[in-house]
């Protein structure tokens, strides 16, 4: 099963509205990120999060990390249509010096101008 | 500066024939990571190189290898095709192995008939 799962799976928003998308994960990281797709394109980084934070602004995003209920959360406020994307959470685990960047399934976002 | 280029960006091959792939990295990023992505199984990890050492493998056949040359350079060949491994194929570059975000490429498309 995958590492970090987004939830909802799809939303569907009116431009000028607050997204928030969540992100669960089962083990111990050293950080969290967060990535947008654009339809089929690569992945362009917008947050890192690392365990000993709690909250990181960038810009219009909010990004929480609660290492105690192993989860994350992605608000977006005052959406625009440019916004509609996928994005997704990827966990750096902590286990080892070797393991590996993990994506979640990707929560799909639609801003309706 | 230049962004992660993955060439070529579109590929048509035959069952049975086989692939290579290739990534060039952000200028300083010595590492590189291969994801592919399709739209039932998502993001799964392919590789992960760093000053030319595969430091990690996903659970992928022996059909794919990679490998990293001196100036960070990547790429990833897949032997004996099946109609299974048409995706995205998406290359990650990043300044060091745990700790930093990822620039992604954008991708090459491999359709296998």
């Amino acid at each position: 099963s995958q590492q970090g799962e987004e939830d909802p799976q799809a939303l569907s928003i009116q431009e000028g509205e607050n997204a928030t998308m969540n992100c669960s994960y089962k083990t111990s990281i050293n950080n969290l990120q967060w990535y947008r797709q654009n339809s089929g394109r690569g992945l362009v980084h917008l947050i890192l999060i690392r365990s000993n934070e709690r909250e990181k602004h960038s810009g219009r995003l909010r990004v929480t990390l609660d290492t105690s209920k192993k989860s994350s959360s992605l608000l977006i406020t005052a959406s625009r249509a440019a916004d509609t994307a996928s994005y997704f959470c990827a966990t750096d685990r902590e286990e080892t010096s070797y393991d590996k960047v993990i994506f979640g399934p990707g929560t799909s976002l639609s801003v309706i101008p | 500066k230049a962004g992660v280029t993955q060439t070529p960006r579109y590929l048509i091959k035959t069952r049975g024939q086989q692939v290579t792939l290739s990534c060039s990295p952000i200028s300083g990023h010595r590492s590189v990571s291969w994801y592919q992505q399709t739209p039932g199984q998502g993001l799964q990890f392919l590789f992960e190189y760093f000053s030319e050492t595969q430091r990690n493998k996903g659970n992928f056949p022996g059909r794919f290898s990679g490998r990293q040359f001196s100036n960070s350079r990547s790429e990833m060949n897949v032997s004996t095709l099946e109609l299974g491994d048409s995706a995205l194929y998406l290359c990650a570059s990043s300044l060091g192995p745990r700790g930093y975000g990822y620039t992604f490429g954008s991708g090459t498309r491999l359709t296998v008939v």
